[in-house]
């Protein structure tokens, strides 16, 4: 079974634009999280999509936002960078059901200057 | 406010020798436990995961305890191998939000030949 992919891997852009990441679950997976790590502060939860559907969101301003496809992909946005957006975003799916684990992609490392 | 924290955020141990790695939470909330492993460049890894019911968790050279009149794990490794050198993250979920995990800040490992 393919694992999480994310595209791209690597990302440079400069301040005030806008970019967006992909990430294509595991087959079979419904649910999608997303996170941003930057050294020091460990995974910070964005948000959760279930069946096309946000569950759960983290504390992130309003820059940031996710869809998710009725085939499970997911995207999410960022818009109006800022030199701090800089991190690595990671997705991860999982099945769905309670206290199933994620599975993570290799994450997305943008780069903002 | 960091809900689950990882105080120590380096550890070097001997190979053969046991690696300790804690992690303290404040949500009183948080019912199920689970550690993540993670290489440079790769997502992190699903490694163990104990549920509040419990107090103990193995799972090959991997124990977890949890003190949840503490508020406090702990992943064992024994005996460490140089192949564990990586970083490891302590996450958390609620029954009544488990659509959102919360990691810790990580602590490296290095495991020393």
């Amino acid at each position: 079974k393919a694992g999480v992919t994310q595209t791209p891997r690597y990302l440079i852009k400069t301040r005030g634009q806008q970019v967006t990441l992909s990430c294509s679950p595991i087959s079979g997976h419904r649910s999608v999280s997303w996170y941003q790590q930057t050294p020091g502060q460990g995974l910070q939860f964005l948000f959760e999509y279930f069946s096309e559907t946000q569950r759960n969101k983290g504390n992130f301003p309003g820059r940031f936002s996710g869809r998710q496809f009725s085939n499970s992909r997911s995207e999410m946005n960022v818009s109006t960078l800022e030199l701090g957006d800089s991190a690595l975003y990671l997705c991860a799916s999982r099945p769905g059901q309670i206290n199933s684990p994620l599975h993570f992609g290799n994450g997305t490392r943008l780069t903002v200057t | 406010d960091q809900q689950v924290k990882q105080n120590s955020p380096s550890l070097s141990v001997q190979e053969g020798r046991i690696s300790i790695l804690n992690c303290d939470y404040t949500n009183s909330m948080f019912d199920y436990f689970l550690w993540y492993k993670k290489y440079p460049a790769e997502g992190p890894t699903f490694l163990i995961s104990i549920s509040s019911i419990k107090d103990k968790n193995e799972d090959g050279r991997f124990t977890v305890f949890l003190n949840k009149s503490a508020k406090h794990l702990s992943l064992h490794i024994v005996p460490s191998q140089p192949g564990d050198s990586a970083v490891y993250f302590c996450a958390a979920s609620a029954k009544t939000s488990y659509d959102k995990v919360i990691f810790g800040p990580g602590t490296s490992l290095s495991v020393i030949p």
